[in-house]
């Protein structure tokens, strides 16, 4: 049992490249999100999924895009990275109809240069 | 918009001393309250959820009340060991989105 995958775990990027961050999680999860940790800003939600087929826009969304691709994986894309985009993004998932409680995967340190 | 604060940013006590570490949220319609511990370089690990009926949860060494009415959680870590050193963080939570605090960094010096 993995529970909450992420890859890459380090990237480095040059302004204006694209990539995308890949998470999957093996617990049956209907919600998954993304978030982005900042020194001195906290943990800052993304984007979110509550279940396969949707998604929604969190706090800081400008810049990204997000996939549900099926109910285990969900995927954050930079179209053109930014500097202000290096940050620590971690990807977590929660059932619904529950406790809602949120399990992290170990995160993906990006930096643009 | 919920705000989540916690303080002080930063604590430091000898191994062996009881913890206890503070949240506060502006809004007390949640639906429950997360802590989680976070090492260096790491992801979040959840330590204890309390859900909005309830007024504490335990595990362990670890004990988290939640008072909705005064908009505070508390996280009690009893006898401190070096390896409780870490930044721990509470979430609030609204359905399925949390609210994080800025964390408390902890260190036990043995």
């Amino acid at each position: 049992n993995a529970g909450v995958t992420q890859t890459p775990k380090f990237q480095v990027l040059k302004t204006g490249q694209s990539m995308t961050l890949q998470c999957a999680q093996d617990m049956n999860h209907n919600s998954m999100y993304w978030y982005r940790q900042d020194p001195g800003m906290g943990l800052r939600l993304i984007y979110y999924s509550a279940s396969e087929g949707t998604t929604d826009k969190g706090e800081v969304p400008n810049g990204y895009n997000v996939s549900r691709l099926n109910k285990r994986e969900f995927s954050l894309r930079l179209e053109s990275a930014a500097p202000s985009q290096t940050s620590v993004y971690f990807c977590a998932s929660s059932d619904t109809g529950g406790s809602y409680e949120q399990y992290f995967g170990p995160g993906t340190r990006l930096t643009v240069t | 918009k919920q705000e989540v604060t916690q303080i002080p940013a930063a604590l430091s006590v000898p191994e062996g001393e009881n913890l206890v570490l503070n949240c506060s949220f502006t809004d007390s319609a949640i639906y429950n309250l997360q802590w989680f511990r976070q090492d260096p370089g790491k992801g979040l690990t959840s330590l204890l959820l309390i859900q909005s009926s309830q007024r504490e949860q335990t595990s362990g060494r670890l004990n988290a009340s939640l008072d909705k009415s005064s908009g505070r959680s508390t996280l009690y870590i009893a006898a401190s060991q070096p390896g409780d050193s870490a930044t721990y963080l509470c979430a609030s939570s609204a359905g399925n989105k949390l609210t994080f605090g800025g964390g408390t960094r902890v260190l036990v010096k043995p």
